[in-house]
């Protein structure tokens, strides 16, 4: 079955910019990479999709090469409240509606 | 607030026992899905409904189960409960395949 995978862990401090990079070698044609943000005890929150090149919003950017074996989470300017566990999400299209997810990257963010 | 409701927030229950966590999806989303998180684990999932049909099944044991209504909300049902059920149960809902996916606050179970 295709799988992600991410660093288990990261450590920053504030005010740097965080790249988390995600590999998912066995990326199909019509599948979407999606990265969420969880706190502990709460539900997974949605930061960005994308499918190719690079998408931006308020929060980060994701970067998507040509290939799309992988994808890049941008964080830009981290601060102590972004300390939360992210995880990559590809929708594999030949997985049938299984939404498996990777075992998240810890980032650790110190003053 | 993803719009996605989950009830009961928390509950706690003795082994042995069988309890039922419902999931509210986001307006005009006809897909659900169910996610199993242990303490300091990853999230596993369950299992997948759209529009009242299963649509895929993961790692559930047999002593789970769920359905989705026609009126879209989901209820997963969880009998014969043992101390390793104690964990955090998520519900997601999206549009459809590709689009996606908002989680609820999750329902705590806790096994006694």
């Amino acid at each position: 079955l295709a799988k992600t995978t991410q660093p288990i862990s990261m450590d920053s401090y504030e005010g740097q910019e965080v790249n988390i990079t995600c590999s998912h070698n066995n990326i199909a044609t019509n599948d979407y990479i999606t990265w969420y943000q969880q706190f502990p005890s709460q539900g997974p929150r949605f930061i960005i999709q994308g499918y190719k090149t690079k998408v931006t919003n308020e929060v980060a950017s994701l970067f998507i090469p040509a290939d799309r074996k992988s994808s890049t989470l941008s964080l830009p300017r981290v601060s102590l409240s972004d300390t939360a566990v992210y995880y990559c999400l590809v929708d594999i299209y030949n997985q049938g509606g299984k939404l498996i997810f990777g075992q998240g990257t810890e980032l650790s963010v110190k003053p | 607030d993803s719009g996605v409701t989950q009830t009961p927030k928390h509950l706690i229950t003795a082994t042995g026992q069988r309890v039922t966590l419902r999931c509210s999806p986001r307006s005009g989303d006809l897909s659900v899905y169910w996610y199993q998180q242990s303490l300091d684990q990853g999230l596993q999932f369950l299992i997948h409904y759209y529009n009242g049909e299963e649509r895929a099944k993961g790692n559930i044991l047999e002593r789970f189960s769920a359905q989705q209504f026609p009126d879209l909300h989901s209820e997963l049902n969880l009998s014969s409960l043992e101390l390793g059920d104690s964990a955090l149960y998520f519900c997601a809902s999206s549009k459809d395949r590709g689009n996606t996916i908002y989680f609820g606050e999750g329902s705590w179970l806790t096994v006694v």
